[in-house]
């Protein structure tokens, strides 16, 4: 299986800075169909989680353009500008580029 | 505006069986392949299952392969998921969400396997 390591466990940022955090997997995400099946999720408190970016680098539809994701390969970065206070909670990535399809363990994004 | 609504979860004993369903609305629910994901009360997410729009690819994770079982009803728009041999370390609440990227989830459904 492809381990999917998120780094770090949690994150304390002040408001208005910004933060980053890394997935990094065991194998390739690049398929044989020439995409990267990498997303990005925020699971806010006592909520469902909610797709951020989509192929490492594609934001959703509404999603802020404070999130950015970027990378290739094994190596993946979220980048979130300006934090704000709706911006907490557990960040995770997820590969399903080979099955079965994984999801990082996540990350917790606190005010410092 | 899309909707997905899971149902029927509960507690239920070890070596028994529950079906979850998750009814969509506000799309083309047979345009869309499904997945059933699972998070353990305070950890993290677990891809359980995904089911293509017309059902021709199916796929499990190890942990659940040969006692889940993921179906759909497209004229009802309604997912599935049959569990069997229902383990403690099944205990979690199961979401639905659309597509393999996961664009929309559910609310989630409880499962409690415990005697």
């Amino acid at each position: 299986d492809v381990v999917m390591t998120q780094t770090p466990v949690s994150l304390s940022v002040s408001l208005g800075n910004q933060a980053s955090i890394s997935c990094r997997s065991s194998q390739s995400l690049l398929h044989s169909d020439g995409n990267t099946y990498l997303s990005w999720y925020l699971q806010k408190p006592g909520q469902s989680p909610q797709l951020l970016i989509y192929l490492a680098s594609n934001r959703f539809s509404g999603v802020s353009n404070r999130f950015s994701g970027s990378g290739s390969g094994t190596d993946f970065t979220l980048k979130i500008s300006r934090v704000e206070p709706e911006d907490l909670g557990v960040y995770y990535c997820f590969q399903h580029t080979h099955l079965p399809w994984t999801f990082g363990g996540g990350t917790k994004l606190e005010l410092k | 505006e899309v909707q997905l609504v899971e149902s029927g979860g509960g507690l239920v004993q070890p070596g028994r069986s529950l079906k979850l369903s998750c009814v969509a609305s506000g799309f083309t629910f047979s345009n869309y392949g499904m997945n059933w994901i699972r998070q353990a009360p305070g950890k993290g997410l677990e891809w359980v299952a995904y089911i293509s729009s017309g059902s021709s690819y199916i796929y499990y994770a190890e942990t659940v392969k040969g006692r889940f079982t993921i179906s759909r009803d497209n004229a009802k728009n309604t997912l599935y998921l049959q569990m069997t041999s229902l383990r403690s370390e099944d205990t979690a609440l199961y979401y639905c969400a659309r597509r393999t990227t996961g664009d929309y989830w559910g609310q989630g459904v409880m499962v409690t396997v415990s005697s």
